[in-house]
């Protein structure tokens, strides 16, 4: 059973704080890892797909790195706004089946 | 592109009644997966299509079946429905099997009495 962990599970900042977030997977079989946003009442919205290890990628104020050796994706968020509130899913993609494996989620609130 | 579009935005069904779950998309999508999404629990695949005939297990598919008779539609099936099945359903479709980005439907909620 592949696991896919997120921490923290939730988060509460004040604007402008800068903040990131990590996500565990397996460090064998690796193919991609993917980042989502998540806002209440809506559906995921891709951010980032990340297949290198070393691979920084970034929008706006959003960042991701990942590392696949050691199986981690760390996300920053830098000057954190109230629209920034949202629950952050990282995804592992193993093997060539294409399935994506998600974490459980790490929830922001950002407070003005 | 309306994109990926669900239906039924919204459903209650009795323990042991049937019904599918709709998904359609129009971006000529090869790769398609069926999630559901509870409390604590993250999405979960339940299972995904690399192209039209062509279907398979993800992790929690008991209870549930699907088709893919065409690239657009990848309608979900429960057979007999029960109470744990009450969840909210996100389909979800990108290129191909290869690691891009994958678009979600706004979503079914499926409440079971």
């Amino acid at each position: 059973i592949l696991n896919v962990e997120q921490s923290p599970q939730s988060l509460h900042v004040q604007e402008g704080d800068s903040t990131n977030f990590t996500c565990s997977f397996p460090s064998s079989n690796f193919y991609a890892l993917h980042w989502y946003r998540w806002e209440t009442a809506k559906s995921p919205e891709a951010l980032f797909v990340m297949t290198l290890n070393g691979d920084e990628k970034k929008k706006g104020r959003i960042s991701a790195t990942l590392n696949t050796k050691e199986g981690y994706s760390y996300l920053y968020i830098k000057g954190s706004q109230p629209e920034d509130s949202a629950t952050y899913l990282c995804a592992f993609g193993s093997g060539n089946t294409g399935k994506l494996i998600f974490g459980q989620g790490t929830t922001l609130q950002v407070k003005p | 592109n309306a994109g990926v579009t669900q239906t039924p935005k919204f459903q209650v069904l009795k323990t042991g009644q049937s019904m599918t779950l709709q998904c359609a998309q129009d971006m000529n999508h090869e790769y398609m997966s069926w999630y559901r999404q509870d409390p604590g629990m993250g999405l979960r695949l339940i299972h995904y299509s690399v192209g039209a005939g062509i279907t398979d297990q993800g992790e929690v598919p008991n209870g549930y079946n699907v088709s893919r008779s065409t690239t657009e539609d990848f309608p979900l099936r429960l057979l007999s429905a029960a109470p744990s099945q009450t969840s909210v359903y996100f389909c979800a479709s990108r290129p191909s099997w290869a690691q891009e980005t994958q678009y979600f439907g706004p979503g079914t909620r499926l409440l079971v009495l």
